[in-house]
C-alpha cells in the first residue's frame, strides 16, 4: 500500500518569494505524480503533474523536481503570490488509478 | 463544459442514520472515484467504480457502498452513521486510459460536507 508523507505542515512566504513543499512515497509506480490546489470551500484542483521517467517539470511559475531514486519529489512555487495562498496536496499512484495523497501543506503568502 | 457535479453540498445526519451522495462525472470520464477527506488531512481513497462494477476499494468498512449506473454518474451510501464519518466526501472522475497515460489525473468536484450528530 503506497505511503506519501509531506513537509512542512504549513509554510508562510512573503510576496515575491519561493515556496518549497516536499514529499516522499514508498512504492514505485509508473504513472503520472500529480500536485493538487485546494482552497477553502472547493475540492481539490489538479496544479501540475509529472511522469515518474521526468526529474523535471515547469508549467509557469510552478515546478516538479523528481527524484526516483530517493523516492521524492517537491514543488516550488516562484514569485509567489498572495492569491497562491491555499492548502497543496501531492499524490502517489497506487494501482489502478488511485491516487494516495500527502496530509497537505497550508501555504500563506504574505502580501 | 461542466466539470464534476455532486449533491448535495451540506447535509446533517444523527448517528445510526444512513446517507447516499451523488456524483456526476465530466463529459468524456467513465470512472469515478471516492473520497473522504477530514478536515485538516489529505483526501483518503474509497473506491472506484469503471463499468458500473467496484474496481478498488480502499480501507473502509463494508457501511460505504457505492453504485455506479450506464450514464457514468455514481453514488455513494454510508450506512449506520458514526461520529467519525464527519467529512468532505469528494468525488473524482478520470478518463478511460493505460497505466502510464495520465489516467490518474483525477478532477474532483467540490464535494458534499457531512456532519453527523
Amino acid at each position: 500500500q503506497q505511503q506519501v508523507k509531506q513537509s512542512p505542515q504549513s509554510l508562510i512566504v512573503q510576496k515575491g518569494g519561493i515556496s518549497i513543499i516536499n514529499c516522499a512515497y514508498e512504492n514505485t509506480a509508473f504513472d503520472y505524480f500529480p500536485w493538487y490546489q485546494q482552497f477553502p470551500g472547493k475540492g481539490p484542483a489538479l496544479l501540475i503533474a509529472i511522469r515518474p521517467d521526468v526529474s523535471e517539470k515547469k508549467e509557469g511559475r510552478f515546478t516538479i523536481s523528481f527524484n526516483k531514486s530517493a523516492k521524492q519529489f517537491s514543488l516550488h512555487i516562484m514569485d509567489s503570490q498572495p492569491g497562491d495562498s491555499a492548502t497543496y496536496f501531492c499524490a502517489a499512484p497506487g494501482s489502478a488509478r488511485q491516487l494516495t495523497f500527502g496530509s497537505g501543506t497550508q501555504l500563506t503568502v504574505l502580501p | 463544459d461542466a466539470g464534476v457535479t455532486q449533491s448535495p453540498t451540506h447535509l446533517i445526519k444523527t448517528r445510526g442514520q444512513q446517507v447516499t451522495l451523488r456524483c456526476s462525472p465530466k463529459s468524456g470520464h467513465d470512472t469515478v472515484s471516492w473520497y473522504q477527506q477530514a478536515l485538516g488531512q489529505g483526501p483518503q481513497f474509497i473506491f472506484q467504480y469503471y463499468e458500473e462494477e467496484e474496481r478498488q476499494r480502499g480501507n473502509f468498512p463494508d457501511r460505504f457502498s457505492g453504485h455506479q449506473y450506464p450514464n457514468y454518474s455514481s453514488e455513494l451510501n454510508v450506512n449506520a452513521l458514526l461520529l467519525g464519518d464527519s467529512a468532505l466526501y469528494l468525488c473524482a472522475s478520470s478518463p478511460a486510459g493505460t497505466v502510464g497515460g495520465g489516467a490518474n489525473v483525477l478532477t474532483f468536484g467540490a464535494g458534499s460536507r457531512l456532519t453527523v450528530l
